[in-house]
């Protein structure tokens, strides 16, 4: 059974880095084709495409925020971790992890989700 | 830049076919995939590859694909349909993904 659950400080100030960790069971990030992605959504809002990273450690990023974006794996620990820099207020969001199966573009696990405020 | 439209919402009546579009440039030279999200709760894969149905999503649930058009269908919709829906679809030329804004559905 695939599960992912998603950690980190839920509440940031503007200008501070936020980090993510997605911890995963039931696959690993070692197996050919697979990969987890990153999605976020503002209270009320749309899901909005952030990063993903694959089992080969190749990433691809939203070019709106890719500047501020950092995807990273680590296959032994079953974690994947998202950073992002210069947080916002309009950063506020629920952020989920998902895994995409191989060679699939679709998400067919999620994480349930953090709630991550950003606010002076 | 590569985007995918949907209408913000459908309405429908309970037992009859509700359908949810999704535009954008030749989606049908790219598979979507759609996701079922109920207020407070994780998305949840209903369609993938245009239309091909997860285990466990109940076969009233089909998708379609063609030219610049993937719609969403839903037949003999029930009250426990009432969700938000989304499209999603890979933008091949800067290989990122993307989503739909969402079609909140409404079972009157």
């Amino acid at each position: 059974q695939i599960t992912l659950k998603e950690s980190g400080r839920t509440l940031l100030k503007p200008t501070q880095t936020l980090t993510l960790t997605c911890t995963f069971s039931g696959f690993s990030l070692a197996t050919p084709g697979v990969s987890v992605a990153w999605i976020r959504q503002p209270p009320g809002k749309a899901l909005e495409w952030l990063a993903l990273v694959y089992w080969d450690d190749d990433k691809r990023y939203s070019p709106s925020l890719k500047n501020r974006l950092t995807i990273t794996k680590d296959t032994s620990k079953d974690q994947v971790v998202l950073t992002i820099t210069n947080m916002d207020p309009v950063d506020t969001a629920t952020y989920f992890c998902a895994h995409s199966g191989p060679n699939n573009v679709d998400l067919d696990f999620w994480g349930q989700g953090t709630l991550v405020t950003v606010s002076s | 830049s590569f985007e995918l439209t949907q209408s913000p919402s459908v309405s429908v009546s309970p037992g009859q076919t509700a359908s949810i579009t999704c535009s954008g440039d030749n989606l049908e030279n790219r598979y979507v995939c759609w996701y079922q999200q109920k207020a407070g709760q994780s998305p949840l894969l209903l369609l993938y590859q245009d239309t091909r149905r997860p285990s466990g999503i109940p076969a009233r649930f089909s998708g379609s694909n063609s030219g610049n058009t993937a719609t969403l269908t839903i037949s003999g919709t029930q009250a426990t349909d009432e969700a938000d829906y989304y499209c999603q679809a890979w933008d091949s030329s800067t290989t990122h993904a993307l989503f739909g804004g969402g079609t909140q559905l409404t079972v009157l």
